[in-house]
């Protein structure tokens, strides 16, 4: 199956800087990435929709100004969490759907737990 | 919007024993409806999906079964093994070109005991 690889796995930051993380298409392109986020024994909530080479799509209550999506090629899409806070301290996780239609089938990366203190 | 819900939040299991979890959907446009495996720490992994074409999909000890007229689906695993326990997650969405925008239920933390 297509991989989708995310970097970095783990990052500790302090309050109040920014952190960026990659998601990656390793053997296909990818027009829409979509990020989610998860907290312990939750579910993932979609924060937003990125689509290459427009902008992202948020989904009510994702601030746009706070978490910056950018997708700048048809194998990468960034997010980065600014001016971060311990609430939003959770496990992002990318997913990545090719440019083949048909087979509906999402490829999730590895996801990057984010620690702020 | 889609609204995805799930039951039970957890089940555990006897080895061997089958487990059921059920889903139901709000959106009637929703025609793609996947199931995902999750292990603590590591990323949703497909384990089964259905269209929404047809009412039932078997693959080795899982089955999917899907009712469009009433909105739900249900997964069954049989012959639980302990690998089997994890977080499992069912989702729901419509299948286009630029969508595909996933909806999940809540997950069911799944324990099968030896």
């Amino acid at each position: 199956g297509a991989v989708v690889s995310q970097h970095p796995s783990r990052v500790i930051c302090k309050s109040g800087t920014s952190v960026k993380i990659e998601c990656r298409s390793l053997d296909f392109q990818a027009t829409t990435m979509f990020w989610y986020r998860q907290f312990p024994k939750q579910s993932l909530m979609l924060m937003a929709t990125s689509n290459e080479g427009s902008k992202a799509t948020y989904e009510q209550g994702v601030e746009k100004d706070k978490f910056l999506i950018n997708h700048a090629s048809l194998t990468l899409s960034t997010l980065t969490v600014t001016s971060a806070h311990p609430e939003d301290s959770s496990f992002y996780i990318c997913s990545a759907r090719g440019l083949a239609t048909g087979t509906g089938e999402l490829f999730f990366g590895e996801g990057s737990r984010l620690t702020v203190l | 919007g889609e609204n995805v819900e799930q039951h039970p939040s957890t089940l555990s299991v006897q080895e061997g024993d089958s487990a059921v979890i059920k889903c139901t959907y709000s959106d009637s446009a929703s025609n793609y409806f996947p199931w995902y495996k999750q292990e603590l720490g590591k990323r949703p992994q497909l384990i089964i999906d259905i269209r929404s074409n047809v009412g039932e999909k078997k693959d080795q000890r899982i089955a999917v079964t899907l009712n469009k007229t009433a909105k739900h689906f249900s997964l069954h695993i049989t012959e639980t093994q302990p690998e089997d326990s994890a977080v499992y997650f069912c989702a729901a969405s419509r299948l286009e070109a630029a969508g595909n925008k996933l909806t999940f239920g809540g997950g069911t933390r799944v324990l099968v005991k030896p």
